[in-house]
């Protein structure tokens, strides 16, 4: 079976230190892979998708940036956290017809 | 451009009643269409999609929903509401992009269902 996994589950950061998260997909080769936000009353908001290795496309400038070092690893990052940035952060693969999008657990992430 | 509307924020319906969700979305051609169900705290499960044919669709957990180009709608429903339905339901339009590699994703702000004893 296609599995996402999203680590970590939940992260506390004060403002002005950096981010990493990752998201690692099993069990498909060469998905195309997304990062969403989930911000209190503000829906869903797609930040980079990933059509494969070294692959990065951004949908809403910000303060965050993420790599595809791997065919199934996805990185979300910052060097310097806003309170704006907290959220739940959501990883997605795209496979079978018409790219359909699955989604991991998520990550809840508390800028304080 | 492509737009999702979920005009009820929040419902509320008996354990045992039938349900129905709405969803009005605006896109210039034959749309891709999905309802995704979360629960508090995890990510998004797909629930059921439409891509052409039969416009009534049936998904997981007893939901169907019904696709009506005339009506720009693609409403979920289910007979018997149970009480582990309980979560935020989003639809989402999928509209071919990025010169065909992937499908962008445009989603509704969600309609959070309340079930009652």
């Amino acid at each position: 079976s296609q599995t996402i996994h999203q680590w970590p589950a939940t992260l506390v950061q004060p403002v002005g230190s950096p981010l990493s998260l990752e998201c690692t997909v099993e069990g498909t080769s060469n998905p195309n892979l997304y990062w969403y936000r989930q911000a209190a009353g503000r829906g869903l908001q797609l930040l980079f998708y990933s059509v494969g290795i070294g692959q990065i496309s951004s949908e809403v400038p910000q303060n965050l940036s993420a790599s595809r070092p791997q065919d199934r690893q996805f990185i979300l990052s910052s060097k310097k956290l806003l309170l704006s940035d907290s959220g739940f952060y959501l990883c997605a693969r795209a496979g079978g017809r018409r790219d359909t999008q699955y989604f991991g657990p998520g990550t809840r992430l508390t800028v304080l | 451009a492509q737009s999702v509307t979920q005009p009820d924020i929040h419902i509320t319906v008996s354990e045992g009643a039938s349900l129905e969700l709405r969803c009005n979305y605006s896109y210039g051609a034959t749309p891709y269409l999905f309802w995704y169900v979360q629960s508090p705290g995890q990510g998004l499960q797909l629930l059921l999609k439409y891509f052409s044919g039969d416009t009534l669709v049936q998904g997981i957990k007893g939901f169907e929903a019904e696709f009506k180009r005339s009506q720009s709608s693609f409403n979920l429903r289910k007979p018997s509401v149970h009480w582990s339905d309980a979560a935020e339901y989003f639809c989402a339009v999928g509209a071919p992009n990025y010169g065909g590699a992937t499908n962008k994703l445009i989603f509704g702000t969600g309609t959070l269902l309340a079930v009652q004893p």
